[in-house]
C-alpha cells in the first residue's frame, strides 16, 4: 500500500538535546513538507523540499534543520535552538504539477515532548 | 495577505442529520486551491475534498461536498447524513504560491464536529 510513514509515533526530549523525525514516502511524489501543530491550532509550515538536495525554508524555519538525500525521505531534526518544541509534527508529500490543486497527503505524525 | 477562517469552533449534529461547516478565504490570487482535511483524535490528517478556483461545478465526493461561493470567499463543506465516525476536527486549507512558484498550504484554525446518536 501506498502511503506517508512517520516515526517515532511519540518522541521525548530533554532540553537541549537534537532529536530526528524520521518521514518516508512510497508515493512517488517529488514534493515533501514539515508541519507543525500546536494545540487548538492549525498548521504551519517548517520546511518543504521540491526535489532531491534542495528544500526551502517555509514560516517557522526557525530551530530546525532538514535534509532531502532520497527521494522517498525527508527527515527533520529539531535543534536545541528550538525554544518551544513540544509540538505535534506532520509530514506530508504531493505531486508538483505547478498548479493550485497538488493535493497535499500526510503522515500520521509524531508528538514531540520537551521533559 | 492570504487567510483561512473558521469562525465555528465547535459544531454539534444529530447522526444521520446534514451539517455544514464554515469557511472563509481571502486571497489576491487568481488561481488557488480549496481544500478540506478530517483530523481525528489518532492526529492523522485526511485528505476530503478539493475545488479550483475555476472550476465551475461545486466539488462533491461521496457523502461530502463543497459549497463554493467564489463571489462570497467562502468554502463550506456540507456533510450529509452524518455518522458517529464523522466527529473530529475538521480543517479548511487554500493553496498559496510561495517564493519559487511553488503552491504551499495555508491552513484555518478548525471545527470541531461532534456527531450525536
Amino acid at each position: 500500500d501506498g502511503g506517508i510513514t512517520q516515526s517515532p509515533k511519540y518522541l521525548f526530549r530533554k532540553e537541549g538535546q537534537n532529536v530526528t523525525l524520521s518521514c518516508e514516502q512510497n508515493l512517488n511524489h517529488d514534493a515533501m513538507y514539515w508541519y507543525r501543530q500546536d494545540p487548538g491550532q492549525g498548521l504551519r509550515l517548517i520546511y518543504y523540499s521540491q526535489i532531491v538536495n534542495d528544500f526551502q525554508k517555509g514560516d517557522i524555519a526557525e530551530g530546525y534543520s532538514v535534509s532531502r538525500e532520497k527521494k522517498e525521505s525527508f527527515p527533520l531534526t529539531v535543534t536545541s535552538a528550538q525554544k518551544n518544541p513540544t509540538a505535534f509534527y506532520l509530514c506530508a508529500s504531493s505531486e508538483l504539477s505547478g498548479g493550485a490543486g497538488d493535493t497535499q497527503y500526510f503522515g500520521p505524525g509524531t508528538r514531540l515532548t520537551v521533559l | 495577505a492570504q487567510k483561512i477562517t473558521q469562525t465555528q469552533p465547535g459544531m454539534f449534529v444529530q447522526e444521520k442529520e446534514a451539517v455544514t461547516l464554515d469557511c472563509t478565504y481571502d486571497t489576491s490570487d487568481p488561481s488557488y486551491g480549496l481544500f478540506w482535511y478530517k483530523q481525528p483524535s489518532s492526529g492523522e490528517m485526511i485528505f476530503l475534498i478539493y475545488q479550483g478556483s475555476y472550476d465551475q461545478q461545486n466539488a462533491t465526493e461521496g457523502r461530502y461536498s463543497l459549497n463554493f461561493q467564489k463571489a462570497r470567499k467562502s468554502a463550506n463543506l456540507v456533510i450529509s447524513a452524518s455518522q458517529l465516525g464523522d466527529s473530529a476536527m475538521y480543517f479548511c486549507a487554500m493553496s498559496a504560491m510561495f517564493s519559487g512558484g511553488y503552491n504551499k498550504l495555508i491552513f484555518g484554525a478548525g471545527t470541531r464536529l461532534a456527531v450525536h446518536p
